[in-house]
């Protein structure tokens, strides 16, 4: 099976600019995770989507928001880029509802300018 | 409230020697616990995990870590360290399989030759 994919793997962007980031999960998993990376915080908890719902919701403003499709393919978009958004976007699958196995994509990078 | 803690920015071992990548977790509940590994421009890939059972864990390449509870800890180790090994790596902790995951701000492994 292919892995999870995430498009595009690098984007640059200008401040106040959004900025919408796919994510393709492993062929029949139904639930989609979204994490940020950055050197200060760490790896922080975006949200998570389980057929199409969004389930479980991370401490992020409501800039950061998601969807989930009818094939599992999920995106997440950030309005209004700010500095503190440059990170590296990671998305994660899974094909149970429990988070034991987890399987990451390679990231986008995002930076902003 | 879950927590996990990475004793250890950055650890630098000879190639042959023990690594050991110290992890300790505040949950009020038993824990499902995890490491990952990421290597540079890559997403995370699971090393092992823990969720009930035996608490000696073996995971791939050569990785096993120790749940144990009086310590609230969960250490990865390998025995022999090879230079392929040189990544960053993360400890990770939920309490019920469908929360989402906690990380340690993870622990960078230096091998030197």
């Amino acid at each position: 099976k292919a892995g999870v994919t995430q498009t595009p793997r690098y984007l640059i962007k200008t401040r106040g600019q959004q900025v919408t980031l796919s994510c393709s999960p492993i062929s029949g998993h139904r639930s989609v995770s979204w994490y940020q990376q950055t050197p200060g915080q760490g790896l922080q908890f975006l949200f998570e989507y389980f057929s199409e719902t969004q389930r479980n919701k991370g401490n992020f403003p409501g800039r950061f928001s998601g969807r989930q499709f009818s094939n599992s393919r999920s995106e997440m978009n950030v309005s209004t880029l700010e500095l503190g958004d440059s990170a590296l976007y990671l998305c994660a699958s899974r094909e149970q509802e429990t988070y034991e196995e987890q399987y990451f994509g390679p990231g986008t990078r995002l930076t902003v300018t | 409230a879950q927590s996990v803690t990475q004793l250890g920015s950055h650890v630098s071992v000879s190639e042959g020697a023990l690594v050991l990548l110290r992890c300790n977790y505040s949950s009020s509940v038993p824990p499902y616990l995890f490491w990952y590994v990421q290597y540079p421009n890559q997403g995370l890939q699971l090393l092992l995990k823990y969720t009930t059972g035996a608490t000696l864990v073996k995971g791939i390449n050569g990785f096993e870590a120790e749940f144990k509870k009086s310590e609230t800890s969960f250490h990865l180790t390998k025995p022999s360290a090879h230079m392929s090994d040189a990544a960053e790596y993360f400890c990770a902790v939920t309490y019920s399989g469908n929360t989402p995951l906690v990380f340690g701000k993870g622990t960078r492994l230096s091998v030197i030759a």
